[in-house]
C-alpha cells in the first residue's frame, strides 16, 4: 500500500544533541500525526497536526505542518536517554477516508549517554 | 484511565492452529483498528470498525483472516488456520471519529512455528 517517505531511516546521537526528521509525500494530506515506539510496546501520539503551516511544541518537541500539505517534520531539542525509540509519522489523505491513515516506515533513534 | 487493552501479549503456535486476538478499546471511543506491524512492511491497517460496523476490512490478507465488534467494548481478530507468515505483532487502537488520533494497545505478538 501507500506510505510516506520518512528520513533518516535511523539516528545515532549524542545526548544533549538535536534531531530533526521529516515526512513527504506525493498527495495532499489535511492530518499529520506523529508517534513514538518504544520497544514491545504500541505507537503513543506525539503531536497532531491539522492546518497547513502549523507550527505545535510538546514539551522538547516540535512538529510542523507543511505549506504544501505534502510534508512534516519533527524536532527534538537537547537530546536525553529515554528519547530512545523509533518514531513514525502518519498522514490522512485529504481525498481519503480520515481514518486510514498512511504510514511512514519510522526513524530509529539512538542516544548515547 | 485504562487504555486499549489487548490480549494475549504473547501467542506461540503452530501452523494450522486458530488464533484468536482480542480487543478493549478505549471507553467512549467510537472507531476500533486492527494494524499488523513487520519489519519489512511497517504498520498495515487491516480493518476498521465505526460504532461496531466493519467500514473497511480492504487490509485483511485473506480469507483466513476474519474480525468482529460486537459490542462497544469488545473486538476478535480471529486467523484460521494460521501459517508462519502470519508471525508479526497484531496491534489494536481506537479513537473518536471525529478527530482520527489512534490511541494503540500494547499489542500482540505472534509466532506461527
Amino acid at each position: 500500500g501507500q506510505q510516506l517517505n520518512q528520513s533518516p531511516q535511523s539516528m545515532f546521537i549524542q545526548e544533549g544533541e538535536d534531531v530533526s526528521m521529516n515526512c513527504t509525500s506525493s498527495s495532499i494530506f489535511n492530518t499529520w500525526l506523529w508517534y513514538k515506539q518504544d520497544p514491545g510496546e504500541g505507537p503513543v501520539l506525539l503531536i497532531a497536526l491539522y492546518k497547513a503551516g502549523e507550527l505545535t511544541s510538546n514539551g522538547r518537541l516540535t512538529a510542523q505542518f507543511g505549506i504544501t500539505r505534502k510534508d512534516s517534520f519533527l524536532n527534538i531539542s537537547a537530546s536525553i536517554p529515554s528519547d530512545v525509540g523509533i518514531y513514525f509519522c502518519a498522514g490522512a489523505p485529504n481525498a481519503g477516508n480520515n481514518r486510514k491513515l498512511i504510514w511512514g516506515l519510522g526513524t530509529s533513534l539512538a542516544v548515547n549517554p | 484511565d485504562a487504555g486499549v487493552i489487548q490480549s494475549p501479549r504473547h501467542e506461540v503456535t503452530e501452523m494450522g492452529q486458530e488464533v484468536t486476538l482480542r480487543c478493549k478499546p478505549i471507553s467512549g471511543h467510537n472507531s476500533l483498528f486492527w494494524y499488523r506491524q513487520t519489519m519489512m512492511r511497517g504498520l498495515e491497517l487491516l480493518i476498521y470498525f465505526n460504532n461496531n460496523v466493519p467500514i473497511d476490512d480492504s487490509g485483511m490478507p485473506e480469507d483466513r483472516f476474519s474480525a468482529k465488534m460486537p459490542n462497544a467494548s469488545f473486538s476478535t481478530l480471529k486467523i484460521q488456520p494460521s501459517e508462519p507468515r502470519d508471525s508479526a505483532v497484531y496491534f489494536c487502537a481506537s479513537s473518536l471519529f471525529e478527530t482520527g488520533e489512534l490511541f494503540f494497545g500494547e499489542g500482540s505478538r505472534l509466532t506461527v512455528l
